[in-house]
């Protein structure tokens, strides 16, 4: 089976802190998503990656950078955490042109 | 830029029913793909179904099954003999064949099955 994990499954953060999301995958995907999921607005991507070292922003990437430096793993950064970062985010990870994986999500809280 | 809409933010359904969840979306390209998402209370999203827009033939999953109208750019998803266990949010997804690997996602459906 897949495995995709994520590093907390709830995170309660103060605004101004830096924030280190990390999700690691073990089927040897070349392809890893970070999306954010709130109420009413479905899914949004932040960023992904097709590659080590490779990223490409998706539809939200303001506030946020990201980091691969291992194929298995992407971490989202929040470098200076609002409280409008306030969510749960999912991680995802997929073969190029195939089905995508969901991890568990981390619900973050920004106070 | 593709969008996909789901008009129906919560659906319904007694255990052992039927019920369709709607979907329609927007796009200029001829290949693509589209998907079902279900992501049950506090667990991971998984997928249901996909199908592929070049293909007729409307794709089944057990007791899942699309209708896909090209023309109609509509993608509705049925589900036979609810269980319980269906209880979940539902999204309708759309990837294009060529270009970014991004799924365009709806704002979703939540499912309530009904004993």
């Amino acid at each position: 089976d897949v495995k995709v994990t994520q590093s907390s499954r709830y995170l309660v953060k103060r605004t101004g802190e830096k924030v280190f999301l990390e999700c690691v995958q073990d089927m040897d995907h070349e392809n890893m998503f970070w999306y954010r999921q709130d109420p009413g607005l479905g899914l949004r991507l932040i960023y992904f990656s097709y590659d080590v070292k490779m990223k490409e922003k998706g539809d939200i990437p303001e506030g946020y950078s990201v980091s691969r430096e291992k194929k298995e793993r992407f971490s989202l950064i929040l470098e200076s955490a609002s409280t409008n970062q306030t969510s749960m985010y999912l991680c995802a990870s997929s073969f190029f042109r195939d089905e995508q994986y969901f991890g568990p999500g981390t619900r973050l809280t920004v106070t | 830029a593709q969008t996909v809409t789901q008009s129906q933010p919560e659906m319904s359904v007694q255990e052992a029913e039927t019920v369709t969840l709607s979907c329609t979306y927007d796009t200029s390209e001829s290949d693509y793909y589209l998907f079902w998402y279900k992501q049950p209370p506090s667990r991971q999203m998984i997928l249901v179904i996909r199908q592929e827009a070049y293909k007729q033939q409307n794709a089944t999953e057990n007791r899942f099954s699309v209708n896909f109208q090209k023309a109609a750019k509509s993608f509705s998803l049925k589900i036979s003999d609810s269980q319980l266990g269906d209880a979940a949010m539902y999204f309708c997804a759309y990837r294009s064949e060529g270009g970014s690997e991004k799924l365009v996602f709806g704002k979703g459906t939540k499912l309530t099955v009904n004993p």
